[in-house]
This record gives C-alpha cells, structure tokens and sequence, in this order.
C-alpha cells in the first residue's frame, strides 16, 4: 500500500537550518510527483510547490523561494525539504503529498506531517 | 495567483444534515478542483477531485458540483466522522492555492 512517511519534529533556533525527509513506499517513487504543504499552528494549507521526481524539476510558490529547496534521493524513493535561515514563523507542520494527474491535478497520498518548531 | 473564496467559513450541523460548502475561483479554473477533509492533529484527506470524481474509498454521501467559477462540496446526510475542516484547492496554475477551509461542528 502507499506510505509517506516524513521524518520526527524538530525544534531549532532562529537562523538554523533543518532537513526534512518524506520517504515514499509501496509504489514506483518516479512515476508521481512530490508536493509540500505548510499548515502554522490554528491556521489553514499553503501549498509551497512541488517536485518532478523524474525530472527533479522544482517549482516554489512565491514566498517560500531562496530559504526553502526541494530534492530528492530516488535511490531509497526519498524526498526533501530543507529550510535554512529558520525564522520563528516557519513555526509550522509541513506536509508532503503524491502528486497524481487523472483529468487533473491532484494530492492523493499524504504523509503524517512533520512539526518544525523554531524558538530561541 | 488564483484566489479560492470558500463560504461559510464555519458550520454547525447535526447529524443527518444536509451541508453544502462552496469554493470560488477568482477566475476559469475549468474543472481543476479538489476537496480534502482534515481533522485535528491528523494529515488531509483527499475526498473528490476534478471537481466531482470521488477519491477512492471515500463513502458516496460525498459528492463535488461545479457551475462556472463556483464548486460545491455536498455531504447529503452528515455523519458524526464527519465533522472536521474542508478545503478547495485548485491545481489550474501556479501556485496551487487552497481555499481558507470550513469547520463543520456538531450542533
């Protein structure tokens, strides 16, 4: 069965960086592309752009360009986010998801979410 | 970027209601439009895409219309795993951008 599962919370300090992993199962890793979602704490999805993991081609929604990068490891069907520069309003659950073409567009697999906490 | 509107932002509801939430699109986003179901503490769930395509094991009380630039998510009795946050999004263009989410609560 499809699984994402996406690497154990973080608590950092302001100006670090953090990597986080989503690992990929049950499926071929390159035949769907990888979105990340970011939800802060009470408040609703941003989606922050997504990866072509056959290609590693990567697209940001504007706001998360320059600190934030996507990547890939398909040799163990992983992907990546990593943050650098950490501010305390990356304070957030950040979400990956299979991305699926069937007329459309969509995110049918999540994973669990990995909570970032960034405190001084 | 493509503004979703979703309507209302909360609900209360009880259950065997009829709900209805919509979504809309700032512009033509034709039928690229999907509806997750997110619950406290737990990951979203995709319940239609492509406006009205139900998502694979999501039970039929679920169910996606469009008219124009407006999408309406229906569940035709609620039931009490129902009651969670909703959101649209749209996948027409860059950036993806999903709708402000609807909290359905008990009445």
């Amino acid at each position: 069965q499809v699984q994402l599962v996406q690497s154990g919370s973080e608590l950092k300090k302001p100006g670090a960086s953090v990597k986080l992993s989503c690992k990929a199962s049950g499926y071929t890793f390159t035949d769907y592309g990888m979105n990340w979602m970011r939800q802060a704490p009470g408040q609703g999805l941003e989606w922050m752009g997504w990866i072509n993991t056959n290609t590693g081609d990567r697209t940001y929604a504007q706001g998360f360009t320059g600190r934030f990068v996507f990547s890939l490891d398909t040799s163990v069907s992983t992907a990546y986010l990593q943050i650098s520069s950490l501010k305390a309003e990356d304070t957030a659950v950040y979400f990956c998801a299979r991305e699926r073409f069937t007329s459309s567009w969509y995110a049918d697999f999540w994973g669990q979410g990995t909570l970032v906490t960034v405190s001084s | 970027d493509i503004q979703m509107t979703q309507s209302p932002s909360s609900l209360s509801a009880s259950v065997g209601d009829r709900v209805n939430i919509t979504c809309r699109a700032s512009q033509s986003i034709s039928n690229h439009l999907n509806w997750y179901q997110q619950k406290p503490g737990i990951a979203p769930k995709l319940l239609i895409y492509a406006a009205s395509s139900l998502q694979s094991g999501v039970p039929s009380r679920f169910s996606g219309s469009r008219s124009g630039t407006d999408f309406t998510l229906t569940i035709s009795s609620l039931q009490p795993e129902d009651f969670a946050t909703y959101y649209c999004q749209q996948t027409y263009s860059s950036p993806r951008t999903f709708g402000q989410g609807t909290k359905v609560e008990i009445k």
